[in-house]
């Protein structure tokens, strides 16, 4: 039973043109986080939620942006995607913050920017 | 000093042989290593997680071996089957700052 579900699985859009990724989750998770993944790279954080606090990563552009309206539903948002963007986005979640709680990933969304 | 090195970037072994990917950290504030496991299209998923009181782990054909003082920990993989091909990373936290910095990832091949 997939537990954390991201929509959709593939986008396209074009440059500049707003673009918001969904993400659920089945678990009741107190924290949820958004990734970057780019061709043959590590994940990267961008932000991640604790119930309804934000923490957005230092080096994470200010096009990105994220909502958090219930427990189970977050959004990234990306006002004005470029070409860099086209990426793999990965929506994670864990029961709480700290180490030793383990991070439940998303099959997460392909995102080309054409 | 947050960094998390990885190798090899890719590894090829034997149906049945061992595969070994090493990680090292520099961060000694570092208390929790897990690894995790992507398949092509997937999202990753944790395999295993060891924290630095003790310096093995072992699940089923899994293994962590942590060297604490080295600031070296590795996978090993026993009898390595195809279906064991994907893409591993490992991974550092610490408490207080709950962001996982993860290294550059293995692709691990195995051949019949």
């Amino acid at each position: 039973d997939a537990m954390v579900i991201q929509n959709p699985r593939y986008q396209v859009t074009q440059f500049g043109k707003p673009v918001t990724l969904s993400c659920s989750q089945t678990l009741n998770h107190n924290v949820m986080y958004w990734y970057q993944q780019k061709s043959s790279q590590a994940p990267k954080l961008l932000f991640h939620y604790y119930d309804k606090d934000f923490n957005n990563e230092a080096d994470t552009p200010d096009n990105f942006q994220s909502r958090r309206p219930n427990t189970s539903f977050c959004f990234l948002d990306i006002r004005s995607p470029g070409l860099g963007d086209t990426a793999m986005y990965l929506c994670a979640t864990s029961r709480d913050l700290g180490p030793n709680q383990p991070q439940h990933f998303g099959d997460g969304t392909r995102l080309s920017i054409l | 000093q947050q960094q998390v090195k990885q190798s090899p970037q890719s590894l090829i072994v034997q149906k049945g042989g061992i595969s070994i990917i090493n990680c090292a950290y520099e961060n000694t504030a570092f208390d929790y290593f897990p690894w995790y496991q992507q398949f092509p299209g997937k999202g990753p998923a944790l395999l295993i997680a060891i924290r630095p009181d003790v310096s093995e782990k072992k699940e089923g054909r899994f293994t962590i071996s942590f060297n604490k003082s080295a600031k070296q920990f590795s996978l090993h993989i026993m009898d390595s089957q195809p279906g064991d091909s994907a893409t591993y990373f490992c991974a550092a936290s610490n408490f207080g700052n709950e962001k996982l910095t993860f290294g550059t990832g293995t692709r691990l091949t195995i051949i019949p």
